[in-house]
């Protein structure tokens, strides 16, 4: 069954402390994006990947980390810098050409 | 940059009414258009996309999106909504040869039974 998983579903952190948020994807698709999802926000571009080893910051980078070593992982690091890390994140990928994104089911964080 | 306009964020009407939303991108250039939903609990999942072609798009679930070039506009409609359309729709536009997405801040749409 292909598809797209994160985990955790939820997850909390303390304040200061550094969370890796997983995404891995058995589609085989080269191209994989991090959203995060704010109320009324809509969705906004953290950081993307188009191949292995090599990725892009989106529009809200700052505070947040990523690497791309297995085609079918793209894992998110929110740092302690991130000033305001509560929000759900959704991960994405695609086949490059074909610009339809398919999503995972999200994991929600909240900072205690 | 780049942006995406959709309109009346909430949106609450009654089983059997039309519903019409509306999406404006910014972007002059080609365009890929999308339109995705969020029902409660699930994951985003495409409703209907257009790359070319015919600007009046079909997607699942009886919707349908119109591509009005001059307007810069990707309106999403359905003639007769029901309870299970409740959920939260996204507008989004990607420049053509680009993998990125620009969405909109979404519809939160309620259908009352």
């Amino acid at each position: 069954d292909g598809g797209i998983t994160q985990s955790p579903k939820y997850l909390f952190r303390k304040e200061g402390q550094n969370v890796t948020l997983s995404c891995e994807q058995n589609l085989n698709h080269d191209a994989m994006y991090w959203y995060r999802q704010d109320p009324g926000q809509g969705l906004r571009l953290i950081y993307y990947s188009q191949i292995v080893n090599d990725f892009q910051k989106g529009d809200i980078a700052e505070g947040y980390s990523v690497s791309r070593e297995k085609k079918e992982s793209f894992p998110l690091t929110v740092t302690s810098a991130q000033k305001n890390p509560t929000a759900f994140y959704l991960c994405a990928s695609s086949i490059p050409g074909e610009e339809t994104q398919y999503f995972g089911p999200g994991t929600r964080l909240l900072v205690l | 940059a780049q942006s995406v306009s959709q309109h009346n964020h909430h949106v609450i009407l009654s089983e059997a009414a039309s519903l019409e939303l509306g999406c404006n991108y910014s972007y002059g250039g080609t365009v890929n258009l999308f339109w995705y939903v969020q029902y409660p609990g699930q994951h985003l999942q495409l409703l209907l996309k257009y790359f070319s072609g015919d600007p009046l798009v079909k997607g699942i679930k009886g919707f349908e999106a119109e591509f009005i070039k001059s307007k810069f506009s990707f309106n999403l409609r359905k003639p007769s909504v029901q309870w299970s359309d409740t959920a939260e729709y996204f507008c989004a536009v990607n420049i053509y040869g680009n993998n990125r997405l620009a969405f909109g801040k979404g519809n939160q749409v309620v259908v009352i039974p």
